[in-house]
């Protein structure tokens, strides 16, 4: 069972990065994408992109400017950066577990998310 | 990027009602669909992969059907924990895109 959790200022401002964390415990590291997923309030959500334990990565082409998404593999943690970020980016911030492979790609495991906030 | 479309995107039901949910993709995506329900302030919870394969201990009223660019989401018999919002995501192409939601209101 992949337990995940979500750590990070919970208000950042315009033009500033936004930095998070996810801390991951249980399950076996290489047999997932670990992913970040966001939710404006109100709205839909949206894949923002992943990391795989080996490094390699895989950006929304419409963040893809402006996300690091970088694994520590000695803290079991991966983290989020978005750079430059604007009130478009308010909203809150998932990490996920996606089930990795050729054929895969759904979120099995959800961190609670956490609400970060753009605003001066 | 493929849209993915979602219908009703309310939805007003009765317990004991039978519910469909229909998610269309912009392009065919085979059967590489998963479904999730969401509660307010909680994550979004995995009912249903690759169409219609059933997550460990999803109820089994739940039900996925479809492939190409048609899906159905089917809640048997709805019960008073099923009031929620429910999203479809494909994931045959990147970027991996969701639909829009549906929430299913108390009737």
């Amino acid at each position: 069972q992949v337990q995940l959790q979500e750590s990070g200022p919970g208000l950042v401002k315009p033009s500033e990065t936004l930095s998070l964390t996810c801390a991951v415990s249980g399950g076996s590291i290489s047999s997932y994408y670990w992913s970040w997923i966001r939710q404006p309030p109100g709205k839909g959500l949206e894949w923002i992109g992943y990391i795989y334990y080996s490094g390699s990565t895989n950006y929304n082409p419409s963040l893809k400017s402006r996300v690091t998404i970088s694994f520590d593999t000695s803290k079991n943690q991966f983290s989020l950066k978005l750079s430059s970020v604007t009130a478009a980016d308010t909203a809150v911030y998932y990490c996920a577990a996606t089930t990795s492979g050729y054929t895969s790609g759904w979120h099995g495991y959800w961190g609670q998310g956490t609400l970060v906030t753009v605003s001066s | 990027d493929i849209q993915m479309t979602q219908s009703p995107s309310t939805l007003s039901a009765s317990v004991g009602d039978r519910v469909t949910i229909t998610c269309r993709a912009s392009q065919s995506i085979s059967n590489w669909l998963a479904w999730y329900q969401q509660k307010p302030g909680k994550a979004p919870k995995l009912l249903i992969y690759k169409a219609s394969s059933l997550e460990s201990g999803v109820p089994s009223r739940f039900s996925g059907s479809g492939s190409g660019t048609e899906f159905t989401l089917t809640i048997s018999s709805l019960q008073p924990d099923d009031f929620a919002t429910y999203y479809c995501q494909q994931y045959s192409s990147y970027p991996w895109t969701f639909g829009q939601g549906t929430k299913v209101e108390i009737k």
